[in-house]
Order: C-alpha cells, then sequence, then structure tokens
C-alpha cells in the first residue's frame, strides 16, 4: 500500500529524447509536487499543483511539463534531455492542513 | 526566500552515542519537517514539527518557532540512523525549502 509511488525508479536516456515520470498519490491530498535533487543531494522544489492547477512554477525550463489528470496523479514530461537534467526526481503530496508532506520513493534519471 | 542552515554538515558517531542536529530558518513557517534519507536514496518522514516538541521512539524534535530554530535529538544511535538529515521549511506558499542536510555516519 505505497502512498506516493513514482514510475519508473531508474531512467537512462540518450540526450534530445523525451522521457516522463509518473507519479501517484493514494493519500487523498489535495497538493502535489515535484522537487530535484542534484549530484550534492540539494533538493528543491520544481513545481506545485493544487487541485490539479499549478500554483508553484520556480523558474523551470520551458522542456519540463507537468500535467495533472486527476488530484491523485502528477506526471512530469521532460523534452529534448540535456546532461545537465540528470538527477533524482522526487514527487510528493500534501494536504491543505496538516501540510505536511510526503514523499515517493524517487527516480534516478541518466541523460548519456 | 526563506533561508535554511542546517548544522553540523557532517557527524561520525560510534554506536550508542547521542547527538543533536540543528536547523535554522530565516522566516515564519507553518511546516517544518524532519526527513531522513536512507543510503537508498529514500526520503522519510520522521517529524512534523512546525512547533512544540515530539518523540518517536529513540528520536525527538523540539522547534522554538518564536527563535527560529529546531533540534533533532538522536539517542543510542544505530548504524542504521546513518544518512542524511533534512530540515525543510514552508512559510505557507505551500513548497517545502530543505536546508543542506546533515551527513550522519554511525560506525559499529
Amino acid at each position: 500500500d505505497t502512498a506516493v509511488s513514482q514510475t519508473p525508479k531508474y531512467l537512462v536516456t540518450q540526450m534530445g529524447n523525451d522521457k516522463s515520470i509518473k507519479c501517484e498519490q493514494n493519500l487523498g491530498h489535495d497538493t502535489m509536487y515535484w522537487y530535484k535533487q542534484d549530484s550534492k543531494k540539494f533538493l528543491k522544489i520544481m513545481f506545485s499543483y493544487n487541485n490539479k492547477e499549478l500554483i508553484i512554477n520556480e523558474t523551470v525550463p520551458n522542456r519540463f511539463s507537468p500535467k495533472s489528470p486527476d488530484k491523485a496523479h502528477l506526471n512530469l514530461h521532460i523534452n529534448s534531455l540535456e546532461l545537465g537534467d540528470s538527477a533524482v526526481y522526487f514527487c510528493a503530496s500534501s494536504q491543505v492542513q496538516p501540510p505536511e508532506a510526503f514523499f515517493g520513493q524517487g527516480t534516478r534519471l541518466t541523460v548519456v | 526566500g526563506i533561508q535554511v542552515e542546517q548544522s553540523p554538515p557532517d557527524l561520525i558517531l560510534q554506536e550508542g552515542a547521542n547527538s543533536t542536529l540543528r536547523c535554522n530558518f530565516s522566516d515564519s513557517v507553518n511546516n517544518l519537517q524532519w526527513f531522513h534519507q536512507n543510503p537508498w536514496g529514500q526520503l522519510i518522514n520522521l517529524f512534523y514539527i512546525p512547533s512544540g516538541t515530539k518523540q518517536n521512539g529513540r528520536l525527538s524534535a523540539t522547534t522554538v518557532a518564536t527563535e527560529r530554530y529546531s533540534l533533532l535529538y538522536i539517542s543510542s544511535s544505530q548504524t542504521t540512523d546513518s544518512g542524511v538529515y533534512f530540515c525543510a521549511v514552508d512559510t505557507g506558499r505551500r513548497a517545502l525549502t530543505f536546508g543542506s542536510g546533515t551527513r550522519l555516519q554511525v560506525q559499529p
């Protein structure tokens, strides 16, 4: 009974390709997020969605496009992958109150 | 935006030792969480603690919101406590800002 699940767990792809990462939560939360963890382990918000509406876009390149088909799902599509996109991407979800966030297991993206 | 500073950046302990990790933040928050990132990369929720004190087994946490800091106590450390401990805060904008973490290594 995984609360926040992401697929795939690992993704290795060539520069220039387009890829997607899927996220699903079964906690009934209304807010979902994408975070990026770089090679130095620093975690930073990319996007926040509340009830399928984008509320935060943290100066992420246009090549990254989140899509929320419903409250329980938030997918991340990345176009024209670059070497610098290699990182671990975490999906998370929370309620409005309390705003405690729960994270998925992460997707390690390697661009070669 | 809000600044989050964690200390120490690195910590090496012998099994059985106690430790205190600190998180300072620069603005009022409505959310403060402590996470443990284990060697497999999973982010595990330890505490949701925007204020007050909580305990869970060998771990406890205290947040003094008026003074803008939080402390995580680990007692009788075990090798399985190794990993990176993150403090993360939210000012109400619906996104966590993370500190740079404390890397803990517990030696047998």
